[in-house]
């Protein structure tokens, strides 16, 4: 399977836990994005990496939330102290560079916090 | 105001039915326009990407953009069972990777 691939699917954590995501784009993609939907609401955008670097963070990603993408592969997406109001589905997409190209979503990780 | 409206609003209809749907958009600096389609706990998957005013065809799907009103749709011809989802709308501005999202519409078509 070459598509966006999220690691895990489902996590049910307790409040105060931290947790990670883990996603891995696209081979050749150089871009990846995080987003976070809510039971019948759009994804809303969290933060965008171009290869290694962080470009663009959402007023959305407060100080408990971090995404790294080391060496420009792979992305982690870390939420530390867990709140209810975290519980929600965390979508990573990747594109290839250029001028708006398409971006190609992965399963997603269904957080729930109790 | 929010950046891109959509009527959430669940539509039923029945097997080989057109289905319309559409969202308006507040910011005329949005150029580039997709939809995507989710199954229920799944991530969005890509149907349509356009960034001009017109209709762009693909099978039986058919996005519109209109410019100048601020308002795409997409239309779905001999809808399928299959068709049954939650289709979102999704627009960025040139240069700008950030997609804005509608809240999405479920669509259930009826054998």
């Amino acid at each position: 399977d070459t598509g966006v691939s999220q690691d895990p699917r489902h996590k049910i954590t307790k409040r105060g836990q931290n947790v990670t995501f883990r996603c891995d784009p696209i081979s050749e993609h150089n871009r990846l994005y995080w987003y976070r939907q809510t039971l019948g609401q759009g994804p809303e955008f969290l933060t965008y990496f171009q290869n290694e670097a962080q470009l663009e963070k959402s007023r959305l990603l407060s100080d408990r939330f971090s995404a790294e993408r080391p060496k420009g592969s792979f992305s982690t997406l870390e939420i530390q102290r867990t709140e209810q109001g975290d519980s929600a589905m965390y979508l990573c997409a990747s594109s290839v560079g250029g001028t708006n190209t398409e971006a190609f979503f992965g399963q997603g990780t269904r957080l729930t916090v109790v | 105001q929010k950046e891109v409206e959509q009527d959430p609003g669940p539509l039923s209809v029945p097997e080989g039915a057109i289905v319309s749907l559409n969202c308006t958009y507040s910011n005329s600096a949005f150029q580039y326009f997709m939809w995507y389609r989710q199954y229920s706990r799944k991530g969005p998957e890509l149907l349509m990407y356009t960034y001009s005013s017109g209709n762009k065809e693909d099978g039986r799907f058919t996005a519109q953009v209109d410019k100048s009103s601020k308002y795409i749709s997409l239309f779905i011809r001999d809808s399928q069972p299959s068709d049954s989802a939650t289709y979102l709308c999704a627009m960025s501005f040139y240069g700008n990777n950030r997609l804005a999202f509608g809240k999405g519409n479920q669509v259930v078509v009826i054998p």
